[in-house]
């Protein structure tokens, strides 16, 4: 089985500031792996997904992430977070081999302050 | 886009009520889940299916059951809500087999009294 730990519960930050948000996986297999939004009293949206290829994801809002497969990390990073980057953020994993299952952290709450 | 459609975003229900959460997705996904939220313990699967009148149990079914007669629904059921069941439910589907990714509902928040 697959799992997910994301280090931090709570990341307060400056606005413009640079952000990571934090997530490791452990898994025998190999695995996909995604990041998740989500803004108050709504579903998740997808922010960026590694499924193959380059281990530098870029997705939407100015996200990126990078898989490092040694580390067994998937950590998110925006250079300069605005006010509206406020919400919580979900790290995900699924197996390869299936791809039917989807594991989730526990969430990290991103706080941007004025 | 995918959509998926969960039938309400509020429901307030009484302890002992039987209770159905209704979900419809229109990409002919395969997969489709029922999650719960609850603050610091992040989504947890109660069930899923992976086909019409398939389904498996997730980390949390106790309390819950599920059915899927058509491709498109599916549909969580609480026998007797109890107030420990207040939460928020997630809804979410995908494709199956490889190189897919969930896609979800916008919640349905539900507080038993």
């Amino acid at each position: 089985a697959q799992s997910v730990t994301q280090l931090d519960s709570q990341v307060p930050v400056f606005e413009e500031a640079p952000v990571e948000l934090r997530c490791n996986y452990s898994s025998s297999v190999s695995v996909y792996l995604f990041w998740y939004v989500q803004y108050p009293n709504q579903g998740l949206q997808l922010l960026l997904k590694y499924l193959s290829g380059s281990t530098l994801v870029k997705g939407i809002n100015g996200f990126e992430a990078e898989f490092n497969k040694s580390q067994t990390s998937f950590h998110l990073r925006k250079p300069s977070v605005h006010i509206s980057d406020t919400a919580e953020y979900f790290c995900a994993v699924s197996a390869i081999n299936t791809g039917n299952q989807f594991y989730f952290g526990t969430g990290t709450s991103l706080t941007v302050i004025p | 886009d995918v959509k998926v459609t969960q039938s309400s975003r509020y429901l307030v229900k009484r302890t002992g009520e039987k209770v159905f959460l209704e979900c419809v997705q229109d990409m002919d996904h395969e997969n489709m889940f029922w999650y719960r939220q609850d603050p610091g313990l992040g989504l947890r699967l109660i069930y899923f299916s992976y086909d019409v009148k398939m389904k498996e149990k997730g980390d949390i079914p106790e309390g819950y059951s599920v059915s899927r007669e058509k491709k498109e629904r599916f549909s969580l059921i609480l026998e007797s809500a109890s107030t420990n069941q207040t939460s928020m439910y997630l809804c979410a589907s995908s494709r199956a087999g490889k190189n897919t990714e969930a896609f979800f509902g916008q919640g349905t928040r539900l507080t038993v009294v």
